[in-house]
């Protein structure tokens, strides 16, 4: 079993809907819980993450956490055709340690 | 402007034939790292440096060699290129080791013949 499983999508939806990406994670040590942006061509980038269990809000995006249930979650309002790219969860251990998921690839179409 | 630079992003080489990637930043972060992207396995972390003269083994370590002799650079050697090594290869740098907030070079895509 890997450590975080991804869901690859794709996942195609129509501008302005709201998405949801999910991830599910294995070790319970994990505390830190990052997403990163990946476009077409390009190395990813830190979009938000979260500490611990609960949610944070940043413009159109939320991400959130349950421990209890080791599932992470990355919601998009109003979802916009610049959204398009790959969503990478990744949860922190230690030392910079991130273990990825393999990434969903969204498409959001005007 | 900041950023990470990885040389070359495209190359074609032949079993065997060493070559070198190399990595630079401009940030003066101290922690660099690489990784490798394959469909469905995601991106997974070969060697890492906490700072200068200072690596360490990641996941995926076979195959390949690094260096940090300045802070700024960190370049990623395959000594014997294999088929299985063709893959996106991407460094990245942070400002510490524990910050969680990676940034990435564009990659650099290599095919082993």
């Amino acid at each position: 079993q890997k450590e975080v499983e991804q869901d690859p999508g794709p996942l195609s939806v129509p501008e302005g809907a709201i998405v949801s990406l999910n991830c599910t994670y294995s070790n319970s040590a994990f505390q830190y819980f990052m997403w990163y942006r990946q476009y077409s061509r390009k190395g990813p980038e830190l979009l938000m993450y979260t500490y611990s269990s609960g949610n944070k809000e940043d413009g159109r995006f939320t991400a959130q956490v349950d421990k209890s249930s080791k599932y992470i979650s990355l919601f998009i309002r109003d979802s916009q055709p610049s959204d398009s790219a790959t969503y990478l969860c990744a949860p922190k251990g230690g030392y910079n340690k991130l273990i990825f998921g393999a990434g969903t690839r969204l498409a959001v179409h005007p | 402007e900041a950023q990470v630079t990885q040389n070359p992003r495209y190359l074609i080489t032949v079993t065997g034939k060493k070559l070198t990637v190399t990595c630079s930043q401009n940030m003066n972060h101290e922690y660099m790292s690489w990784y490798r992207q394959d469909p469905g396995l995601g991106l997974r972390q070969i060697y890492y440096s906490m700072n200068v003269e200072v690596t360490d083994k990641g996941d995926v370590p076979e195959g390949y060699k690094v260096s940090r002799k300045e802070k700024r650079n960190f370049p990623l050697i395959l000594e014997s290129p294999s088929p299985n090594q063709t893959s996106l290869y991407f460094c990245a740098s942070s400002l510490g080791p524990n910050t969680g907030e990676l940034f990435f070079g564009e990659g650099s895509r290599l095919t082993v013949l």
